[in-house]
C-alpha cells in the first residue's frame, strides 16, 4: 500500500518562497508527481520526479530523495493566482495508477 | 498531451437512481482511472479500466455499484448506481500522458444527491 503525508494547509505572502513538502512510505515506486487544483477545478500537472535531485520549471521545483522517501515542491516569487491545493502523487509501479496525498490549501496573502 | 472530454459537468439525482458519466479522450490510451473527490479531500482511486477486459476496482469500490464500460481506446463510462447521499462528490478520469508527462485529468462529474 502506499501511505502519503502532507501538511494540511499554509499560508504565504505575496512575492515570497514556499516549500510543500511530502513524505511517502510505498510498497512500490515509479515517480512522484505534483499536481495544482484551484477550487472547483481539476488537478493540473505541476511537476514529475523518477531520479533523486531537483528539477526545476520556472517559478515552481520539485525535489526528491528516494532513500529517504520524501519530496518537495517550492514555489518562488508567489502569486495571488497561485492560492490552490498542492497534491503529491505517487505512482505504482505495476499498475500504472496513482495514489494522492490528501493534499496542502495553500493560501497566498498580499 | 491528451484533451479530454467529460460529460455531465453536474447533476442533481434522486437517490435510488443512477448516473452515467463519459469520458471521451482525443487519442487512444490503454489505461483509463476513475477517481472520487470528496468535499475537501483529495483524490481516491475507484478503478481502472481497461480496453478489453474487466475494470480493476480498488478496495471499497465495487462493480455492482461503480460499473464501468471500455469499448474502446478512447472512450469509457463510470456508472454511479443505486445513489445515496453519500455518493455526493466529484467524480473525475483520468488517463496518463506517459512517462514524465504526468496525468491528464476530465474537467469533473459534480454530483448531489438528495
Amino acid at each position: 500500500g502506499q501511505n502519503i503525508d502532507q501538511p494540511t494547509e499554509m499560508t504565504a505572502t505575496e512575492g515570497a518562497i514556499v516549500q510543500i513538502n511530502c513524505t511517502y512510505q510505498t510498497s512500490g515506486f515509479n515517480g512522484l508527481f505534483w499536481y495544482q487544483q484551484h477550487a472547483g477545478e481539476a488537478p493540473t500537472f505541476l511537476s514529475y520526479n523518477v531520479l533523486d535531485g531537483l528539477e526545476e520549471k520556472g517559478r515552481f521545483s520539485s525535489f526528491l530523495s528516494r532513500s529517504k522517501g520524501y519530496s518537495y515542491l517550492l514555489l518562488k516569487e508567489l502569486q495571488m493566482k497561485d492560492s490552490a491545493s498542492y497534491l503529491c502523487a505517487v505512482r505504482d509501479p505495476n499498475a500504472g495508477k496513482s495514489t494522492f496525498g490528501d493534499g496542502t490549501t495553500l493560501t497566498v496573502k498580499p | 498531451s491528451a484533451v479530454i472530454s467529460q460529460k455531465p459537468s453536474r447533476d442533481i439525482c434522486q437517490r435510488g437512481t443512477s448516473l452515467t458519466i463519459q469520458c471521451q479522450v482525443d487519442s487512444q490510451v490503454t489505461m483509463m482511472f476513475w477517481y472520487r473527490q470528496q468535499p475537501g479531500q483529495s483524490l481516491t482511486l475507484i478503478a481502472t479500466a481497461n480496453q478489453g477486459s474487466e475494470a480493476t476496482y480498488e478496495s471499497g469500490f465495487v462493480i455492482d455499484k461503480f460499473p464501468i464500460s471500455r469499448p474502446n481506446l478512447t472512450f469509457s463510462t463510470l456508472t454511479v448506481s443505486n445513489m445515496s447521499p453519500e455518493d455526493s462528490s466529484i467524480y473525475l478520469c483520468s488517463v496518463a500522458t506517459g512517462g514524465a508527462g504526468g496525468y491528464t485529468f476530465g474537467s469533473g462529474t459534480r454530483l448531489t444527491v438528495v
